[in-house]
């Protein structure tokens, strides 16, 4: 069975600092990953994907992924973060043979100071 | 881009009573749609898959006959929380895809805070 570990719950950095944060998943299949914001209230935002090809991901606000299968990772990263990033994110795994179902990991709480 | 919509963002209900949500995609048509329910500073738990025209798949756990899903038509879905308890109170957030999910990702609606009092 598939699972999804997000290895920090929250993460506190200051404004224009690079972070990163942390996924990594268990599959005995092809995955497809996803990275996910959510704001207060709010439903979830696609930030990026990594369906096939190449292993680094850019998605929206200038995040990017690198999926490594070796090491069953799928870390976000941010080279200079500004107090809007500060939210929830999700990594998210879809099994190939799973009809599309997302598995989340438990979310890392983003925030950042001035 | 895509765009679900879901409706209501917020509701209060007495205990006891029945609650229904709606999740809309708007420009697009989804034979799949999927809804979760997400406890404070928690993550996203899958309760069903909602296919239209058919019966929903329910997750492990996840009791049918309190949470009645209904996808009768390719742009709608609804969830209904029945005979609602406090305990039920969460935020649920569904989500669609405009075609196969792993290509095109998923769209998800703002989701629902539902608090029964």
């Amino acid at each position: 069975a598939q699972s999804v570990t997000q290895l920090d719950s929250q993460v506190p950095v200051f404004e224009e600092a690079p972070v990163e944060l942390r996924c990594n998943y268990s599959s005995s299949v092809s995955v497809y990953l996803f990275w996910y914001v959510q704001y207060p209230n709010q439903g979830l935002q696609l930030l990026l994907k990594y369906l096939s090809g190449s292993t680094l991901v850019k998605g929206i606000n200038g995040f990017e992924a690198e999926f490594n299968k070796s090491q069953t990772s799928f870390h976000l990263r941010k080279p200079s973060v500004h107090i809007c990033d500060t939210a929830e994110y999700f990594c998210a795994v879809s099994e190939s043979n799973q009809g599309g179902k997302l598995i989340f990991g438990q979310g890392t709480e983003l925030s950042v100071k001035p | 881009g895509a765009v679900v919509s879901q409706h209501p963002s917020r509701v209060i209900c007495k205990s006891g009573t029945s609650v229904k949500i709606e999740c809309r995609s708007l420009d697009f048509q989804a034979t799949t749609m999927f809804w979760y329910r997400q406890f404070p500073k928690q993550s996203l738990m899958l309760m069903a898959t909602s296919n239209e025209g058919s019966k929903a798949t329910y997750e492990q756990g996840v009791e049918k006959d309190k949470f009645l899903i209904n996808h009768a038509s390719l742009t709608l879905s609804t969830l209904t929380v029945t005979s609602a308890h406090p305990e039920d109170s969460s935020f649920y957030i569904c989500s669609a895809s405009p075609g196969q999910a792993n290509n095109y990702g998923y769209t998800f609606g703002s989701g629902t805070r539902l608090t029964v009092v």
